[in-house]
């Protein structure tokens, strides 16, 4: 069974700090990993997929690396604003399983 | 285009009462899936779809029931509410069930 980990539960950073968050996984053998952001009270906004073949993905400020053969995943904030500020989940794809698990979440407060 | 609706918003139901949560996607998607959110946990998946008509259970399907009568929409039905059903519900959609999920607002349900 996929076990998603996220560590750690919650992060605080001054504004304008790059920081790193991390996401662990069990079962290697994943089709994509995504991570995803949620506001308080709101649902969950995609923010970035990586396919299992590639290493990462970037959008604007923020970059996404996968090791597929550690089980792990990282997304890279750079400059933190507090409009960052949120809970960020990661959720990996099993094709075996023909789900998404997703990890706890790591809650970002950046403050000004 | 309004992607994922959910309602109501939020619900207080008494143990043993039974209601509808509505889920309707506007994005021609196949899959469709239910998940609740516990208080700083991540999302446990309750039931899926992969295309009308077609349903099947998820990790956490106990006390539920779905439907789907229609591409567009995917009801979650509770029946005899129990206290450990207070949770955040999440209905999401994608047009692979390996591609991009899209989520609802959610509906916050308290059972007392």
């Amino acid at each position: 069974k996929q076990e998603v980990t996220q560590i750690p539960a919650a992060l605080s950073v001054p504004e304008g700090e790059n920081l790193v968050l991390n996401c662990s996984f069990t079962d290697s053998a994943i089709y994509n990993l995504q991570w995803f952001r949620q506001d308080p009270g709101k649902g969950l906004t995609s923010l970035l997929l990586i396919q299992s073949s590639q290493r990462e993905q970037t959008s604007g400020r923020l970059n996404a690396s996968l090791d597929k053969s550690s089980g792990r995943s990282t997304l890279y904030i750079a400059a933190s604003q507090p409009g960052d500020s949120a809970t960020y989940l990661c959720a990996v794809y099993n094709t075996n399983a023909g789900k998404s698990t997703f990890g706890d979440g790591t809650t970002l407060t950046v403050k000004p | 285009n309004a992607g994922v609706t959910q309602t109501p918003k939020f619900r207080i139901l008494k143990i043993g009462q039974s209601m509808t949560l509505q889920c309707t996607q506007d994005m021609n998607h196949n899959y469709m899936y239910w998940y609740r959110q516990d208080p700083g946990m991540g999302l446990k998946l309750i039931y899926y779809s992969v295309g009308a008509g077609i349903t099947d259970k998820g990790e956490v399907p106990n006390g539920y029931n779905v439907s789907r009568s229609t591409t567009e929409d995917f009801p979650l039905r509770l029946e005899l509410a129990a206290p450990s059903q207070t949770s955040v519900y999440f209905c999401a959609s994608s047009r692979q069930d390996q591609e991009t999920q899209y989520f609802g607002p959610g509906t916050r349900l308290l059972v007392l």
